[in-house]
């Protein structure tokens, strides 16, 4: 079993204020890593699929970056809004066909 | 487009009975994966199947489960003689392909009396 690896495990931050977490993947095998926003009572929302090294994706005030050689991903929150708060997920996809999930950073945005 | 639908959204059983959970992806998507969430755990990765096929069943336990994923119908997650263990919420999700984003069903919550 591989180790995806998230931090902080948990956030809280004031409106307005910007921030970012991490996840930690192997960096043989690499084949794609997802990252998720998983709302209490709803089911996880993609957000980013990143296959490159270096790849950067941006959602709104939402963006990610890709390290496969280190084995890290980047998510970044701008101006964090009170309907930001939520699980996120990262999901690390391997050469051999499996995911795996971290266990989230739980962000709550403060008003 | 309907998203991801999953049924039951709960499900209970005895221990010893069986527990079929089914998937029906989005239109258009041919890959299904199957996730666990067992209480206070996160998602861990059970089985990928493509329509009939089998890809990827790693994560799965070898004995009491299994799942398929039929040219015609829903994919269905088989737990046979269940216990208590086996509670937990079981999410599905398609994509069109490996490298897209997945999306998830709303999960059903089995719980084992």
């Amino acid at each position: 079993i591989l180790n995806v690896e998230q931090s902080p495990q948990s956030l809280h931050v004031q409106e307005g204020d910007s921030t970012n977490f991490t996840c930690s993947f192997p960096s043989s095998n690499f084949y794609a890593l997802h990252w998720y926003r998983w709302e209490t009572a709803k089911s996880p929302e993609a957000l980013f699929v990143m296959t490159l090294n270096g790849d950067e994706k941006k959602k709104g005030r939402i963006s990610a970056t890709l390290n496969t050689k280190e084995g890290y991903s980047y998510l970044y929150i701008k101006g964090s809004q009170p309907e930001d708060s939520a699980t996120y997920l990262c999901a690390f996809s391997n050469t051999g066909n499996q995911f795996y999930f971290g266990t989230g950073t739980s962000l709550t945005v403060i008003p | 487009n309907a998203g991801v639908m999953q049924n039951p959204r709960h499900l209970v059983r005895r221990r010893g009975q069986e527990a079929r959970l089914r998937c029906s992806p989005m239109k258009g998507h041919s890959h299904v994966y199957w996730y666990r969430q067992l209480p206070e755990e996160g998602l861990k990765f059970m089985v990928y199947l493509q329509k009939e096929n089998i890809i990827d069943e790693s994560g799965m336990p070898k004995e009491r489960f299994s799942a398929e994923f039929p040219k015609e119908g829903p994919s269905i997650l088989r737990i046979q003689q269940v216990v208590r263990g086996d509670s937990a919420a079981y999410f599905c999700a398609s994509s069109p392909g490996r490298q897209w984003p997945q999306h998830f069903g709303d999960g059903t919550r089995l719980s084992i009396l």
